[in-house]
C-alpha cells in the first residue's frame, strides 16, 4: 500500500518570502499522480498543483511550484512571494495510475502541514 | 451554480441515531468519494463509487452505508452513530481516474 509522509507538522514564513513544504511517499508503482491540496480555515479542499510521475518537468502554477524527485520519492511544494492568504493546512496526496482499478484510484493523503504566514 | 454540494454543513446527533450526509454534484462526474478527516490522520477514504449503482469500500468503511441510485447523488449513512464517528466528512468527485478530485465544503458531524 502507498504511504505519504509530511514530516513538518507546522511551518511559518514571513510575508513575501519563500517557503518549501516537504512530502515523501512510498510506492512500488512506476506511474502515478501527486497532488498538493490547500485547506484554509474555511475547510475547503482546494487543489493547488498536480504532477504526473511520467513527466520529468516540475509542475508550476503561478507562485506555486514543485520539486519532484522520482528516484528519491520526494514531492516538495515551494511557495514564492508568500501572501497572508496562503496561510492554511497543506496536504500532499498520491493517486495510483489510471487502469489500476479498484480503490487504487483513491487519494492517499499525508497528515498535513500547517503553514502560518507572518506579516 | 456547477459544483459539489454537501449538506448539512454542521450536524449534532446522539449515539445510536441514524444520520445521513448528503452529497450532490452537477458535473455528471462518474467517480465519487467519501472521506473523513481526523486530527493526526489526514483524510481517509470511507467509500467510493465508479458510477451509478457501483460502490465499494475504502479504508475505513465500518459503520457506514452508501448508495448511488443517480449519478449526481452519493449519500453517506451512519446507521447507528458512535462517538468515534465524530469527524469532518468530505465528499469528492472526479470525471475519470486521471483527473483531480474536487471536494465539497465538508460536514462537521458531532456525536454526543
Amino acid at each position: 500500500a502507498q504511504t505519504v509522509t509530511q514530516s513538518q507538522p507546522e511551518m511559518s514564513v514571513q510575508e513575501a518570502e519563500t517557503v518549501t513544504l516537504s512530502c515523501t511517499y512510498d510506492t512500488s508503482e512506476s506511474d502515478y499522480y501527486l497532488f498538493w491540496y490547500k485547506q484554509p480555515p474555511s475547510r475547503q479542499m482546494i487543489l493547488v498543483i498536480r504532477q504526473e510521475a511520467y513527466k520529468q518537468q516540475n509542475a508550476t502554477e503561478n507562485r506555486f511550484s514543485v520539486n519532484f524527485q522520482k528516484a528519491a520519492k520526494s514531492f516538495s511544494l515551494k511557495i514564492s512571494d508568500s501572501q497572508l492568504g496562503d496561510a492554511a493546512m497543506y496536504f500532499c496526496a498520491y493517486r495510483s495510475p489510471m487502469g489500476s482499478g479498484g480503490s487504487n484510484y483513491k487519494l492517499t493523503f499525508g497528515k498535513g502541514t500547517l503553514l502560518t504566514v507572518n506579516p | 451554480d456547477a459544483g459539489i454540494t454537501q449538506s448539512p454543513r454542521y450536524k449534532i446527533t446522539e449515539t445510536g441515531r441514524q444520520v445521513t450526509l448528503m452529497c450532490h454534484q452537477t458535473w455528471s462526474h462518474s467517480y465519487m468519494f467519501w472521506y473523513r478527516q481526523d486530527l493526526g490522520h489526514g483524510l481517509r477514504l470511507i467509500y467510493y463509487s465508479a458510477a451509478a449503482d457501483i460502490t465499494d469500500k475504502g479504508e475505513v468503511p465500518d459503520g457506514y452505508v452508501v448508495s448511488r441510485s443517480k449519478t449526481e447523488n452519493f449519500p453517506l449513512t451512519l446507521e447507528s452513530a458512535t462517538r468515534s464517528q465524530t469527524s469532518v466528512y468530505f465528499c469528492a468527485s472526479s470525471e475519470h481516474q486521471g483527473q483531480p478530485q474536487h471536494f465539497g465544503d465538508g460536514t462537521r458531524l458531532s456525536i454526543l
